[in-house]
């Protein structure tokens, strides 16, 4: 079965720094890989998907980028935050033929 | 991608049955409906899917409508730890999933 590590859980940043959120996956090759962001008490909005080492698909054009520089690595980058971007990012994966995505744990990012 | 229709909320006591209504009237011939969940303050959790029989695993039956324009998850009985947002997703295989605001399901002792 697959396995989601996300990290870090929790971080503060202030406006204008940087972010990365890191996201790695075990137990499959080759998987499809999501990003998603819940801002506080909204609901669950797709930001990028890949199918493939370099491969990004952006859905929704905003201050973050996404790269996937390994098979099993999603990384979820920004240069400048915006107090916007606070929220809960959750990485997810899935085979590219299956039913069910797989959910991590999620990185909670205040931005003050 | 299919509009989906759910109840905002909906109340159940502890160790009775629930039965969460979806409309997916719009629904194409080759999308599943999935179901997940949401705990509080966690990511979502996969539940149930099916395309056209109805399906039961360890957390749950899904009864699809014949015309599939609609499906009900049902849990047979409900416990505390139930308590979370229940999302109806139609979608295709490989494809991303895409959340509406799903039913909020509270559990009372």
């Amino acid at each position: 079965s697959q396995t989601i590590h996300q990290w870090p859980a929790t971080l503060v940043q202030p406006v204008g720094s940087p972010l990365s959120l890191e996201c790695t996956v075990e137990g499959t090759s080759n998987p499809n890989l999501y990003w998603y962001r819940q801002a506080a008490g909204r609901g669950l909005q797709l930001l990028f998907y890949s199918v493939g080492i370099g491969q990004i698909s952006s859905e929704v054009p905003q201050n973050l980028s996404a790269s996937r520089p390994q098979d099993r690595q999603f990384i979820l980058s920004s240069k400048k935050l915006l107090l916007s971007d606070s929220g809960f990012y959750l990485c997810a994966c899935g085979s590219s033929g299956a039913n069910v995505l797989t959910f991590g744990a999620g990185s909670r990012l205040t931005v003050l | 991608d299919a509009k989906t229709t759910q109840p905002n909320s909906m109340e159940s006591n502890e160790e009775e049955p629930v039965h969460l209504p979806c409309n997916h009237s719009t629904i194409s011939g080759t999308d599943y409906i999935h179901w997940y969940r949401q705990l509080p303050s966690q990511g979502p959790e996969y539940v149930i899917h099916g395309l056209t029989s109805n399906v039961n695993n360890r957390m749950a039956s899904l009864a699809i409508a014949e015309d599939r324009k609609s499906s009900t998850l049902i849990l047979h009985r409900a416990t505390l730890r139930d308590a979370a947002v229940y999302y109806c997703i139609p979608r295709q295989a490989g494809t991303a999933l895409i959340f509406g605001k799903g039913t909020t399901l509270s559990v009372s002792s």
